[in-house]
């Protein structure tokens, strides 16, 4: 089941500089995309929402941008931080799902460097 | 801020063994949710429950597998009889509306 795929399984990213992480779907039903961001040891961390009636959303240094008619989505993150490194996770419901369970990406590991 | 809170934090157990992990969601949500991830794979859902029930559950919860919430604040998942392929780790989830909020999981071996 690949309704949801993060190709980029690593990112190495300057601090101070952007990073970029790309998600795509492939269930036109999903409406609610979030972003999740997980540390070694602990459970995954909200970070960020988008419903399907926007297109992008900005929470201080992060930004999601939902792309429907591609049925993509990136999380921007500006400037980056070393303690932004972590493994991030994309993930959709569909509105047809009343009990809103989550489909997850395979999630993308971001190393931020000095 | 309240957070989700699973016990314990790693289970080792023989194979056809029962298990039961813990978990105490927020404590205002109404949904509650279990997820494993097995080493290298994808965050997966399992179960979903509401008003005290199960509200959708995925292929992988067979008759194996059930959720109680016992008490009104604790939320269980109990494996009846353990498999090798059933180590993984194990997350709750709750929420009110959106998002959900996870608790750090418990890591169940299979021996």
């Amino acid at each position: 089941d690949q309704q949801v795929k993060q190709n980029s399984p690593s990112l190495s990213v300057q601090e101070g500089r952007i990073s970029i992480l790309n998600c795509d779907y492939t269930n036109s039903m999903f409406d609610y995309f979030l972003w999740y961001k997980k540390y070694p040891a602990e459970g995954p961390t909200f970070l960020i929402s988008i419903s399907s009636i926007k297109d992008k959303n900005e929470d201080g240094r992060f930004t999601v941008f939902l792309n429907k008619s591609a049925k993509h989505l990136s999380l921007h993150i500006v400037p980056s931080q070393p303690g932004d490194s972590a493994v991030y996770f994309c993930a959709a419901s569909a509105a047809t799902d009343s009990w809103g369970k989550l489909q997850f990406g395979a999630g993308t590991q971001v190393v931020v460097t000095p | 801020e309240p957070e989700v809170t699973q016990t314990p934090s790693h289970q080792v157990t023989q194979m056809g063994q029962e298990v039961i992990l813990r978990c105490v969601p927020i404590s205002n949500h109404l949904y509650f949710y279990w997820y494993r991830q097995i080493l290298g794979q994808k965050v997966e859902f399992l179960v979903s429950f509401y008003n005290n029930e199960i509200s959708e559950k995925s292929e992988i919860f067979d008759d194996q597998f059930s959720v109680e919430r016992p008490d009104g604040s604790n939320f269980t998942l109990k494996i009846r009889s353990t498999k090798l392929e059933d180590s993984a780790m194990y997350f709750c989830a709750s929420r009110l509306s959106q998002p959900q909020h996870f608790g750090d999981g418990t890591r169940l071996s299979i021996l």
